[in-house]
């Protein structure tokens, strides 16, 4: 059973445009929320998170949007840049509940110079 | 600060044999998680410690096993070897339970001959 469902394997976008990473989940218990970056031979590196108090976060280029009623999370970095190929993964936790977090196949993204 | 570190980074072993990961947290860091990532299946959970208790478990079978020490180092043991072991196995700390995002080390990437 995938709670954390990423349906897109990959994405490309050109320099300077949007690009736009969902994350679809099951569990409305899941009430925190993450995305990562990660490079081939290196471990993910946290980009972002947000919990389900809020709709937004916003981090220099990257913002998280949750959807709380059709259980959606994006991710949108604004303008992509080269560097930010790679495979990103979002995940879930319940905080009121056992702690681990459940995360997506991940989504390749590749940013066209 | 020094980050997550794993060791061995490779290791390459036969089937049957058994094998241990060693993952140190960032200081001050208490949960460790551990994952499996294999292509296309992204980041299955393994288990997680704190304060030296396994407090969550993923779905696993019993050849897969780890503990924590006072320091909160932590390792992690697969018995009898199967090929499809193979993969690359991340381990992740964090402060404390809650709204925490994890930190990763780069990985321990095994290889079941």
């Amino acid at each position: 059973d995938q709670q954390v469902k990423q349906n897109s394997p990959s994405l490309s976008v050109q320099e300077g445009r949007i690009s736009i990473l969902n994350c679809d989940y099951t569990n409305s218990m899941f009430d925190y929320f993450l995305w990562y970056k990660k490079y081939p031979a290196e471990g993910p590196t946290f980009l972002i998170s947000i919990s389900s108090i809020k709709d937004k976060n916003e981090d220099g280029r990257f913002t998280v949007f949750l959807n709380k009623s059709a259980k959606h999370l994006s991710l949108h970095i604004v303008p992509s840049q080269p560097g930010d190929s790679a495979v990103y993964f979002c995940a879930a936790s319940s905080t009121s509940g056992t702690y681990k977090y459940i995360f997506g196949t991940g989504t390749r993204l590749k940013v066209l110079a | 600060k020094a980050g997550v570190t794993q060791t061995p980074r490779y290791l390459i072993k036969t089937r049957g044999q058994q094998v241990t990961l060693s993952c140190s947290p960032i200081s001050g860091h208490r949960s460790v998680s551990w994952y499996q990532q294999t292509p296309g299946q992204g980041l299955q959970f393994l288990f997680e410690y704190f304060s030296e208790t396994q407090r969550n478990k993923g779905n696993f079978p019993g050849r897969f096993s780890g503990r924590q020490f006072s320091n909160s180092r932590s390792e992690m043991n697969v018995s009898t070897l199967e090929l499809g072991d193979s993969a690359l196995y991340l381990c992740a700390s964090s402060l404390e339970a809650g709204y925490q995002p994890q930190h990763f080390g780069d990985g321990t990437r095994l290889s079941i001959l």
